[in-house]
């Protein structure tokens, strides 16, 4: 998994607090995904995004979640007003042109 | 986009081969089949990735048959440390939205 960044590793947040995650795709790469994992389950697709562009955001749930990839920086990943519900591992991933997905490391995020 | 059905879970005892098995009944022409290792705590890991017929590397084999409506991942003689959450991934080579199935939970026992 080397070369995709994810920060923090782990964030504790307070319900009705703000959690901001970051990604830095592997060198070069323009396109990253999210992805959200509840403890025990299976990985859940959230968004893909290109450089300044949301291709599929259909994961996302309406309210409350935000992500962007702008042209300079990392992509970040938003949830305002954060709910115990919304304790998980997040994880964003580089793909490849071959379609193979390089994953970070995760956010564990962890609502009080 | 092709839904995959794979086993939930799945047992087995160090050296033995493991085989598992994904279901992918309405994989298009332009999909590739791709595994993915997820240890606890960690982002998955590429495995192998195939079209047709078999793929092997230094880790694993992949078969596909010719209809391509399933694919098996082989892992030779297990080890504890194969121990993980084996995900089957369908999809195109372009970038597009990858979605991943419920996993195979893999245990390893002495």
């Amino acid at each position: 998994n080397a070369g995709v960044m994810q920060n923090p590793r782990h964030l504790v947040r307070r319900r009705g607090q703000e959690a901001r995650l970051r990604c830095s795709p592997m060198k070069g790469h323009s396109h990253v995904y999210w992805y959200r994992q509840l403890p025990e389950e299976g990985l859940k697709f959230m968004v893909y995004l290109q450089k300044e562009n949301i291709i599929d955001e259909s994961g996302m749930p309406k309210e409350r979640f935000s992500a962007e990839f702008p042209k300079e920086g990392p992509s970040i990943l938003r949830i305002q007003q954060v709910v115990r519900g919304d304790s998980a591992a997040y994880f964003c991933a580089s793909p490849r042109a071959t379609g193979e997905l390089f994953f970070g490391e995760g956010s564990r995020l962890t609502v009080l | 986009l092709a839904k995959t059905t794979q086993p939930i879970s799945m047992d087995s005892y160090e050296g033995q081969e493991v085989n598992i098995t994904c279901s992918h009944n309405n994989i298009a022409t332009n999909d590739y089949i791709t595994w993915y290792q997820q240890f606890p705590s960690q982002g998955p890991r590429f495995i192998i990735q195939g079209y047709k017929t078999k793929v092997t590397n230094e880790v694993a084999s992949l078969f596909i048959p010719a209809d391509r409506k399933s694919s098996t991942l082989s892992l030779p003689r297990v080890s504890l440390s194969d121990t993980a959450v084996y995900y089957c991934l369908v999809g195109d080579t372009g970038f597009q939205k990858l979605v991943f199935g419920t996993g195979t939970r893999l245990l390893v026992s002495p």
